[in-house]
């Protein structure tokens, strides 16, 4: 099967701008998170989406939003671009069914540059 | 909310040398509990799981783990590291949820240098 697939790879932005990031999950996964990866603050979890449903959220302002497709791709938008918003952002696909967890499967992410 | 903690920040080995990375967890309830690696230059892979039974696991490239409920440790081992072990590798816990899915949280990562 294919792997997770995150388009753009690089991006760079300006303050104020507002970026989407798409992702296609592995085939037959209806579960996808993302995340971000920063050298000061790790890895840290954004949402993930079920069935066109966003299912849990982390702790990120109202700024970071996404959402989910019929065919389970999703995208994640960021409006108002801040400095430190400057991430690698990584999408995860899952084979979690509706009530379960299971382990995930992560892209090669899509590396935000906001200048 | 839960918190996961890799004691060993940078760990430099020679090759052939033993390897045990700590995690511990702070979440009393149900977990999944995970290790993913990532080498260099490349995205994140699963390394092994623990979803439930023998708490003793076993991954790829010889690495195993154990669940050691009592102390929320989760601890990676390898008997003998080669060189291209040298990558970055995080604990990850998914505790249970009300609505189920998928909400991991990582640790800091530990940094694996292996020395020829």
């Amino acid at each position: 099967k294919a792997g997770v697939t995150q388009t753009p790879r690089y991006l760079i932005k300006t303050r104020g701008q507002q970026v989407t990031l798409s992702c296609s999950p592995i085939s037959g996964h209806r579960s996808v998170s993302w995340y971000q990866q920063t050298p000061g603050q790790g890895l840290q979890f954004l949402f993930e989406y079920f069935s066109e449903t966003q299912r849990n959220k982390g702790n990120f302002p109202g700024r970071f939003s996404g959402r989910q497709f019929s065919n389970s791709r999703s995208e994640m938008n960021v409006s108002t671009l801040e400095l430190g918003d400057s991430a690698l952002y990584l999408c995860a696909s899952s084979p979690a069914g509706a009530s379960g967890s299971r382990e995930q499967f992560f892209g090669p992410g899509t590396r935000l540059t906001v200048l | 909310a839960q918190s996961v903690s890799q004691h060993n920040h940078h760990v430099i080995l020679s090759e052939a040398a033993s390897l045990e990375l700590g995690c511990n967890y702070s979440y009393g309830g149900t977990v999944n509990l995970f290790w993913y690696v990532q080498y260099p230059g490349q995205h994140l892979q699963l390394l092994l799981k623990y979803f439930s039974g023998d708490p003793l696991v076993k991954g790829i490239k010889g690495f195993e783990a154990e669940f050691i409920k009592s102390k929320f440790s989760f601890n990676l081992r390898k008997p003998s590291v080669q060189w291209s072990d040298t990558a970055e590798y995080f604990c990850a816990v998914n505790a249970k949820l009300t609505g189920g899915g998928n909400k991991l949280t990582f640790g800091t990562g530990t940094q694996l240098k292996v020395e020829l």
